[in-house]
C-alpha cells in the first residue's frame, strides 16, 4: 500500500467550476499536510499547509484535514485555465526530519 | 529574498560519468533536502541536512550518491558511475525550523545517455 494516494486523474472542470482533489495517507502519526502545484516540466510550488483538523481558506483554496479518516483534500474555486497543472499531497511526520512523503500527483485539467 | 537556485538546470552525461549538483538553499534556512523525481511519479525523498549535518539518508540512497553542505549553506549531490536510471529531475528543497514548509528550487533535469 502506498504511503499517499491520489487519483491520477486528469481531473477536468469547466472553468469557473470548483476543482476537489483528494488524497489519503497511512502513517497515523503523520502531523504536516501540503499541497503543492507543479506545472509541467517545472518544480513544485507550495500551494497551502494544514496542520489541524478543519478547513483551511486562502483565497481561492481550502484545504481539508480529517486525521481520523486520514484524508486531505483540495478546493479550487472558479477554477481558472492556469490552474491546470498537477496537484501533489504531501505528508511529513514530526520526529522523521519533516521529509516529505507526495503522492503521484492529481492532474487537473481546467476547460474553457 | 531569493529562493532556491540549483546549478545546472540540465546535465545530460554518458553513462559512467560522475555527476555533481549544487544547490544554494533560502538564506538562513537550516534545513536542506534533496529530492528525485520521475516522470509520473511524485518527488522522492533522498537525503536531509540541517546546518552542515546530514541526519537522514533514504536506502534510495545508493553507494555512488553522496551529498555533503560543508558550511552549512548550500550543498552539492554528486552521483559517481551514472547509469540510465539515473535519470531524473533531481530537487532541492530548503526550511527553517521550527516550521516545516519546504520550499523548492527549479530542479536539475539529469538525462543519462
Amino acid at each position: 500500500q502506498k504511503e499517499v494516494e491520489q487519483n491520477s486523474g486528469p481531473l477536468s472542470v469547466p472553468e469557473g467550476a470548483i476543482a476537489s482533489l483528494n488524497c489519503t495517507y497511512s502513517d497515523r502519526v503523520s502531523q504536516s499536510f501540503f499541497w503543492y502545484r507543479q506545472y509541467s516540466g517545472k518544480s513544485p510550488e507550495l500551494i497551502m499547509s494544514i496542520y489541524s483538523n478543519g478547513d483551511k481558506e486562502d483565497g481561492r483554496f481550502t484545504a481539508q484535514l480529517n486525521k481520523a479518516s486520514q484524508y486531505v483534500s483540495l478546493l479550487i474555486r472558479d477554477s481558472q485555465p492556469s490552474d491546470s497543472a498537477t496537484y501533489l499531497c504531501a505528508v511529513s511526520s514530526s520526529g522523521t526530519a519533516s521529509k516529505l512523503t507526495f503522492g503521484t500527483g492529481t492532474r487537473l485539467q481546467v476547460t474553457l | 529574498d531569493t529562493g532556491v537556485s540549483q546549478d545546472p538546470r540540465h546535465k545530460i552525461t554518458k553513462r559512467g560519468q560522475n555527476v555533481t549538483f549544487r544547490c544554494d538553499p533560502i538564506s538562513e534556512h537550516n534545513r536542506l533536502y534533496w529530492y528525485r523525481q520521475t516522470l509520473g511519479q511524485g518527488p522522492e525523498f533522498l537525503t536531509y541536512f540541517q546546518n552542515e549535518a546530514q541526519l537522514e539518508k533514504s536506502r534510495l540512497l545508493s553507494d555512488r550518491f553522496s551529498a555533503e553542505r560543508p558550511k552549512g549553506s548550500f550543498s552539492t549531490l554528486e552521483i559517481q558511475r551514472t547509469e540510465q536510471g539515473d535519470s531524473a529531475m533531481y530537487l532541492c528543497a530548503s526550511s527553517n525550523t521550527p516550521s516545516e514548509t519546504q520550499y523548492f528550487g527549479p530542479g536539475t533535469r539529469l538525462l543519462v545517455l
